[in-house]
């Protein structure tokens, strides 16, 4: 059982829209940054999101995310077959005093 | 460029140790904090442990701590993970990542990452 929660998967057509949900508590997402994580399948991660909403360096800008309260959402539009992947939110919890991730999304692009 | 890539998996047996190492090349180790992620498998991610660039501060999951510690070599500019009572749970492939500053909290992700090693704990 993961600290912060994500739905196990999510899909959409081709260049459509998706949104992927990362809910946690007052200890992490409300009072510290989130951050979001790609992982191709056989691949290690890869940052996407920083500080909430902030793009990582080289990430396309079809890529974006938001925060409020206790739950943060990561957005891709354009959806193309190279989407297709894990994604992981995390973020810092001061209570564990650990760094805590979702359980992740894999994503299918139909 | 930077570049972390890890070494000292394999199979141990339940109770047994081992240390895992990550050379780390294109920047200052002493300057941003590292840490270790974990991956069983077909599972999630999962934070072990984070070392502060100062080297001052350490922090541990629950599921580690008084088992692994977490250590730097600055002159051979490798992160460690020494393993310790190895449990079948921990089985899994061990990630060294990089944060974008020298916290380890904040509001910087883990913005590099190496391949892995894979740790297999079974008799």
């Amino acid at each position: 059982q993961s600290v912060l929660t994500q739905p196990p998967s999510v899909s959409e057509a081709p260049r459509q829209r998706v949104s992927i949900s990362c809910s946690g508590s007052s200890s992490n997402i409300a009072k510290n940054a989130v951050n979001w994580y790609q992982q191709l399948p056989g691949k290690a991660p890869r940052l996407l999101i920083y500080d909430d909403d902030l793009l990582s360096s080289e990430v396309s800008d079809r890529f974006s995310g938001s925060k409020s309260g206790t739950s943060a959402s990561l957005a891709i539009s354009g959806l193309q077959s190279e989407d297709e992947a894990d994604y992981y939110c995390a973020s810092w919890d001061d209570s564990l005093n650990a760094w805590v991730f979702g359980g992740g999304t894999k994503l299918t692009v139909l | 460029e930077v570049q972390l890539l890890e070494s000292g998996g394999g199979l141990v047996q339940p109770g047994g140790s081992l240390r895992l190492s990550c050379a780390a090349s294109g920047f200052t180790l002493s300057s941003y904090a590292m840490n270790w992620v974990r991956q069983a498998p077909g599972k999630g991610l999962e934070w072990v442990s984070g070392m502060s660039g100062s080297g001052g501060s350490t922090y541990y999951a629950v599921s580690v701590k008084g088992r692994f510690t977490i250590s730097r070599d600055e002159s051979k500019k490798t992160l460690y993970l020494q393993m310790t009572t190895l449990r079948a749970e921990d089985t899994a492939v061990y990630y060294c990542a990089k944060k974008g500053d020298d916290y380890i909290y904040g509001r910087l992700g883990f913005d590099y990452w190496g391949q892995g090693t894979l740790v297999t704990v079974s008799s």
